[in-house]
């Protein structure tokens, strides 16, 4: 199985920071990288996917790099609705296997 | 409107069994690729398992193999996981998921059904 590794697993920023979350895979995985946002008590939803490529509606202040084994989502500028969890997930090959999450919290 | 509304959640003792429910709404179905995903109390996500359009290929987390198995019925536009020998370790929220055709990542979630395995 590919394991997933994020970093940070949590950090503190304000409105207006630029983050960056990193994800590491344990072997290539091409670009077939994706990520994800998560609030409390809600459904996960799909920011990008292709390491890159911006979902339908995902508002352009988040992007993606990276390919092989390591990956990057960045949010050039940190908006209150945008605390929460980011998962990444690998779909290179079965079994999927998402990151741990790294929970990005007010400071 | 896309939807996808899971039920068949609940508590069940270990061993049992239960089968959950995903009904989907506003798009074509038979075009996707379905999913599902977990996540246990307080903790991170999980897939579970996916299904082809026509039913025709599916797979498993090693997890679940054997004991779970993913269906869907294209004709009532609905998703199944039936879970036998159920383990504490399978209490999770379980969402139902869209796979986008164009890179098989989940691209629509339902809110999720939660089993609870316990005694």
């Amino acid at each position: 199985d590919i394991q997933m590794t994020q970093s940070p697993s949590s950090l503190s920023a304000s409105v207006g920071d630029r983050v960056t979350i990193t994800c590491r895979a344990s072997q290539g995985i091409s670009n077939y990288l994706a990520w994800f946002q998560q609030k409390p008590g809600k459904a996960p939803k799909s920011l990008i996917y292709a390491a890159s490529s911006l979902q339908s509606g995902v508002p352009s202040r988040f992007s993606g790099s990276g390919s092989g084994t390591d990956f990057a989502l960045t949010i050039s500028s940190l908006q209150p609705e945008d605390f929460a969890t980011y998962y990444c997930q690998q779909y290179n090959s079965y079994p999927l296997t998402f990151g741990g999450g790294t929970k990005v919290e007010f400071k | 409107e896309v939807q996808l509304v899971e039920s068949g959640g609940g508590l069940v003792q270990p061993g049992g069994s239960l089968r959950l429910s995903c009904a989907a709404s506003g798009f074509t179905f038979t075009n996707y690729w379905m999913s599902w995903v977990r996540q246990a109390p307080g903790k991170g996500l999980e897939w579970v398992a996916n299904i082809k359009q026509d039913g025709s290929k599916k797979n498993y987390v090693d997890s679940v193999k054997g004991r779970f198995t993913i269906s869907r019925d294209n004709a009532k536009n609905s998703l199944y996981l039936q879970m036998n020998s159920l383990r504490a370790e399978d209490t999770s929220v379980y969402y139902c998921a869209r796979e986008a055709p164009t890179s098989g990542v989940p691209d629509f979630w339902g809110q999720g059904t939660l089993v609870t395995v316990s005694s």
